[in-house]
């Protein structure tokens, strides 16, 4: 399979805990996403990169929250000091240059209790 | 001002019906447009994308594109149960001139198409 793939799928972790979600891209693809997405919204776009380079991230986006991707390859997504606010579905997309399709990932759902 | 909005649902057709999904948007620099589609615990998978202003037609569904009006609509003729989802709406804005490349969503309409 050569789609965008996200790990883990489910993770459930206690208030204050960091958590960390890993998005590999579809090969050919030099821009990668992460969305996020509560039940019955639409994905909140959070942060992309270009090849390694972070070009934007989220006004919505607190400190707590930082995404890397050091060769351009894989993507990581690490919360720190989770709250239960940020219980939803981390989605990964990953598209070949401006204005193409963004394929996602299947999302990793995140509960924090 | 919501940069993409969505008509409210949820939308219900019967099975045979043409369903009508509509969307606006904001940003007048807006590029590219799609639609996704989504079915519960599940994520978005693309349907259409059209960049033109008109009508574009791939099988069952119909993407239709007026920038003038900011309006982008996905007609889906022939309805199924298999259908019923929620389809979301997105857009790739160049809103101050940093966004480039970055989709955004509107909230989705939930359409349930009934035998």
């Amino acid at each position: 399979d050569t789609g965008v793939s996200q790990d883990p799928r489910h993770k459930i972790t206690k208030r204050g805990q960091n958590v960390t979600f890993r998005c590999d891209p579809i090969s050919e693809h030099n821009r990668l996403y992460w969305y996020r997405q509560t039940l019955g919204q639409g994905p909140e776009f959070l942060t992309y990169f270009q090849n390694e380079a972070q070009l934007e991230k989220s006004r919505l986006l607190s400190d707590r929250f930082s995404a890397e991707r050091p060769k351009g390859s894989f993507s990581t997504l690490e919360i720190q000091r989770t709250e239960q606010g940020d219980s939803a579905m981390y989605l990964c997309a990953s598209s070949f240059g401006f204005g193409n399709t963004i394929y996602f990932g299947e999302g990793s759902w995140l509960t924090v209790v | 001002q919501k940069e993409v909005e969505q008509n409210s649902g949820p939308l219900s057709v019967p099975e045979g019906a043409i369903a009508s999904l509509n969307c606006t948007y904001s940003d007048r620099g807006s590029q590219s447009f799609f639609w996704y589609r989504q079915y519960s615990g599940k994520s978005p998978e693309l349907i259409m994308s059209i960049y033109s202003n008109g009508d574009k037609e791939d099988g069952r569904f119909t993407a239709q594109l007026n920038k003038a009006s900011q309006y982008v609509s996905l007609l889906i003729r022939d309805s199924q149960p298999s259908d019923s989802a929620t389809y979301l709406c997105a857009v790739n804005s160049l809103a101050g001139g940093t966004s480039y490349g970055k989709l955004t969503f509107g909230q989705g309409t939930i359409l349930t198409v009934h035998p």
